[in-house]
Formats: C-alpha cells, structure tokens, sequence
C-alpha cells in the first residue's frame, strides 16, 4: 500500500518557468490538499479538494492552480515561478470526516533561482 | 479570523523527564483535535485524535488533554527519549468560508537530550 506519493523529491525552477508538482493516493480518500512549508510558518494550506471535480482555495491560494478529474490524482501547477514560491510543498489525503487522520506524501523540495 | 497557535521556541528536556507541548485556538468549535509528529525532511504523521467530550486520551507515553473551555490542548510525553525529539503539531478541522478545511499550528519542535 503506497499511500501518498509526491514527486519529484526535488526540483530547481528558473524563475517565470512553470511546472507540476504529482500527488496520488491509492485510499481512495475523497478530501486531498496541498500545503507549504515554510521556516517558522508552518503547514499553509494552498488548495484543497473534497471529491473529483470540487476545488477550493486554501489560506495561499495565489500562483498555484489545482485541478481533481480523479479521486486518485491532485496535481498542483505553478504558473509562472516565483522566489517566493522556494519552500517544502506537501500532499495529504484523507476521509471526508473531521474524526480522520491526515496521510501526508515525503514531500517536495522546490527551489525558485 | 481562526487562529491556532503552539509555542515557536524549542522545547529541550533530558531524557526520562517528561515534555509537554501546548496548542491554543481561537475563533474555532471543534469536534475533535489532531496531534502530529514531523521529523526532519519527512511529511507529518498522525499520532493521536481527541473529541471534545474526552478530557483526557492515552496512547503508550503520549497523553492529550483537550479543554474546550480554555480553547487549548496538552501534549504529554512521559519518560521521554531522544528518538523522542521532533517537531510536533496539533490541527483542527474548521468550517470557513465555502467548506472544511484542516488546518494545523506552527509546531513546536522538541529536542530531548541524554
């Protein structure tokens, strides 16, 4: 059981390219979100999805876009890369119940030179 | 606005003491309260969930206490060991704007040295 899977581990963008950041969960966990993180900020919620085809905008919404055609897959887009988009992005999926735990992907390591 | 806050400063303690790590919230009413461990270079992961009619829950060394009056949580970690030392979070689920989302505190990261 793979749980969730983020790739790639690491990425170095130039500033102003674009890119996609993979996330799959085989649970078949309808809620799936994204998140950075940050020194001293802690987890922020970018996106976040409660079923296929049902998006909604998290705490840092701006610059990313997500898109859920599957129960399995959310990916997250960069659209044009910034500096300030350099940190530690994380997927987690979970049940749709406040009572449930959150499995989280090991990460992705993205720097925006 | 909604806002849950753990200590930002590291928490260091010598080993067989026992630590305890503090989250505060405001502006939520949760059913239920969320407790995880980060280490390193690693995603998060669950350790213990209390509702809000537990005062008290008990998994092995770890021990939460939820006080909804107070709107702050406990984590206790007794007898405590150096693979004890990580960062560690508490999350809620809140309702705002147009649906539920989980969101957690800053962490507080605690070193437990021989």
């Amino acid at each position: 059981n793979a749980g969730v899977t983020q790739t790639p581990k690491f990425q170095v963008l130039k500033t102003g390219q674009s890119m996609t950041l993979q996330c799959a969960q085989d649970m078949n966990h309808e809620y799936m979100s994204w998140y950075r993180q940050d020194p001293g900020m802690g987890l922020r919620l970018i996106h976040y999805s409660v079923g296929a085809g049902i998006t909604d905008q998290g705490e840092v919404p701006n610059g990313y876009n997500v898109s859920r055609s599957t129960t399995e897959d959310f990916p997250l887009r960069l659209l044009s890369a910034a500096p300030s988009q350099t940190s530690v992005y994380f997927c987690a999926s979970n049940p749709l119940q406040e009572n449930t735990e959150a499995f989280f992907g090991q990460g992705t390591r993205l720097t925006v030179v | 606005s909604q806002k849950i806050e753990q200590n930002s400063e590291a928490l260091n303690i010598q080993e067989g003491k026992t630590a305890t790590l503090t989250c505060n919230y405001t502006n939520y009413s949760p059913a239920y309260l969320q407790w995880y461990r980060q280490d390193p270079g690693r995603g998060p992961v669950f350790l213990l969930l209390i509702r809000e009619n537990e005062k008290e829950k008990r998994k092995e060394r770890l021990k939460v206490t939820f006080d909804t009056t107070l709107k702050q949580s406990l984590f206790h970690i007794t007898a405590s060991q150096p693979a004890d030392s990580a960062t560690y979070l508490c999350a809620l689920w809140g309702a705002t704007g147009g649906g539920n989302k989980l969101t957690f505190g800053t962490g507080t990261q605690l070193k437990v040295e021989l």
